[in-house]
């Protein structure tokens, strides 16, 4: 089946430690995107790429990297930089037209706990 | 950067009940999504709708695009709507999509 697959769903780290989360779509999407949301409240961008070898900041990037070397694929990392790690992250992928972003989907998203 | 609000924030209704939520946004937009986030988290895509109307069962949409807000109806809800309704818009620029405050809403029996 075509979709977005997290993982893992849930993980647990030490602080200061660094976790790597895991993003891959089969939809042969353009656009790939990192949103974090924490308890009760919406969702805020942390990354985004647009083209493999390519990404961009978004609103909360601070503490968190990415790369895309495959088009498939899109993995997060929390560094130990980030100051409060603990939240739900979700990953997304939409294909592009243009200047247009198409139709977003998600992933089930990686709940991360920071013990 | 482009402003989403929501409203209301919170909702209680009574099974069976009608309700319309409403998403404003402060700038011109692309597109508009409506998602619905299960008590698991997991985000469903609702409707993609730029602008006019569209309906899929109990639920329907309408965007003024030209007024910048979208209407996201729901009617004789069931207690699998509960959850958090965020509409999301796409206002170009950085090619980023940002998502609203969100919409709790639960449906009693």
């Amino acid at each position: 089946d075509g979709g977005i697959t997290q993982s893992p769903k849930y993980l647990f780290r030490k602080e200061g430690q660094n976790v790597t989360l895991s993003c891959e779509q089969n939809l042969n999407h353009d656009a790939m995107y990192w949103y974090r949301q924490d308890p009760g409240q919406g969702l805020r961008l942390i990354y985004y790429s647009q083209i493999v070898n390519d990404f961009q900041k978004g609103d909360i990037a601070e503490g968190y990297s990415v790369s895309r070397e495959k088009k498939e694929s899109f993995p997060l990392t929390v560094t130990s930089a980030q100051k409060n790690p603990t939240a739900f992250y979700l990953c997304a992928s939409s294909i592009l037209f243009g200047a247009f972003t198409g139709e977003l989907f998600f992933g089930e998203g990686s709940r991360l706990t920071v013990l | 950067g482009i402003q989403v609000e929501q409203s209301p924030p919170d909702l209680i209704l009574q099974e069976g009940a009608n309700s319309t939520l409403r998403c404003n946004f402060s700038d011109s937009v692309n597109n508009l999504q409506w998602f619905h986030q299960n008590p698991w988290g997991q985000l469903i895509n609702l409707f993609y709708i730029p602008s006019g109307t569209k309906q899929n069962g109990r639920l329907s949409a309408t965007t003024v695009a030209t007024e910048r807000y979208s209407l996201l109806y729901i009617s004789s809800s069931q207690t699998t709507d509960s959850g958090v309704y965020f509409c999301a818009v796409d206002s170009g620029g950085y090619q980023k999509v940002t998502f609203g405050t969100g919409t709790k809403l639960q449906v009693i029996p």
